[in-house]
């Protein structure tokens, strides 16, 4: 059974780095069937796809984020993770990691618990 | 920015069928599938529909989905009290380069 746990601070101060991390268990990151990545949702807001990552390494963003998101991948230790900078009130938000099926629907088909992370000093 | 318009709310009695809609445009729901996405509150959102058709295994065949043109539905038949939850439609935007969501749509079982 596929599981990502997230972990990463609840509180982020205006102007810092938010960072997440989603550790995968249950199943491989190394796998090419699928892409990993991040979705949010802003208080009453929808959801917002933030951007994912291949195995290899490869990034694919959202235009809207894209001069302030990374998305990295550790094989190694089966995790990937997501640093958002210049963060302020407009980044709280729930932020999900997901696991995208590869092909041309690319369906979410797994979802971490969820991190609710407030920007706030 | 382009996205996917859904009704805020539907509502239903146990036994009923409920359908809801999810209009897009020319670059999103016209070219590409859509997928459905059941959220029930603490938890995490659920694969309910991909390929604007297709059930993920475990999925009930009381829920279907259908796509013509540039807007998609999500049926539910049978209504049950543990259907209610809030549902989302998604699809790739070709102009945006982006997976792009509908508002999502508040289903109440009466």
């Amino acid at each position: 059974q596929l599981q990502l746990q997230q972990s990463g601070p609840g509180l982020v101060k205006p102007s810092e780095t938010l960072s997440l991390t989603c550790t995968v268990s249950g199943g491989s990151i190394s796998s090419s069937s699928y892409y990993w990545g991040w979705i949010r949702q802003p208080p009453g807001k929808r959801l917002e796809w933030i951007g994912s990552i291949y195995y290899s390494g490869k990034t694919h963003y959202n235009p809207s984020l894209k001069s302030r998101v990374t998305i990295s991948i550790d094989t190694s230790k089966n995790q990937f993770s997501l640093h958002l900078s210049s963060v302020t009130a407009a980044d709280t938000a729930v932020y999900y990691c997901v696991r995208e099926v590869g092909g041309v629907v690319r369906p979410v088909d797994h979802w971490g618990q969820g991190t609710p992370v407030t920007v706030s000093s | 920015q382009s996205v996917l318009t859904q009704p805020p709310s539907a509502s239903g009695t146990p036994g009923q069928r409920v359908t809801i809609s999810c209009s897009g445009s020319t670059s999103n729901i016209g070219s590409n599938p859509v997928n459905w996405y059941q959220h029930l509150p603490g938890t995490a959102p659920k694969l309910l529909i991909h390929s604007n058709n297709q059930r993920p295994s475990g999925v009930p065949d009381r829920f279907s989905g259908s796509k013509s043109g540039t807007s998609a539905s999500l049926a539910i038949s049978g209504l049950q009290s543990e259907d209610e939850a809030d549902y989302y439609c998604a699809a790739w935007d070709d102009s945006l380069d982006v997976r792009v969501f509908g508002g999502g749509t508040k289903l109440t079982v009466l």
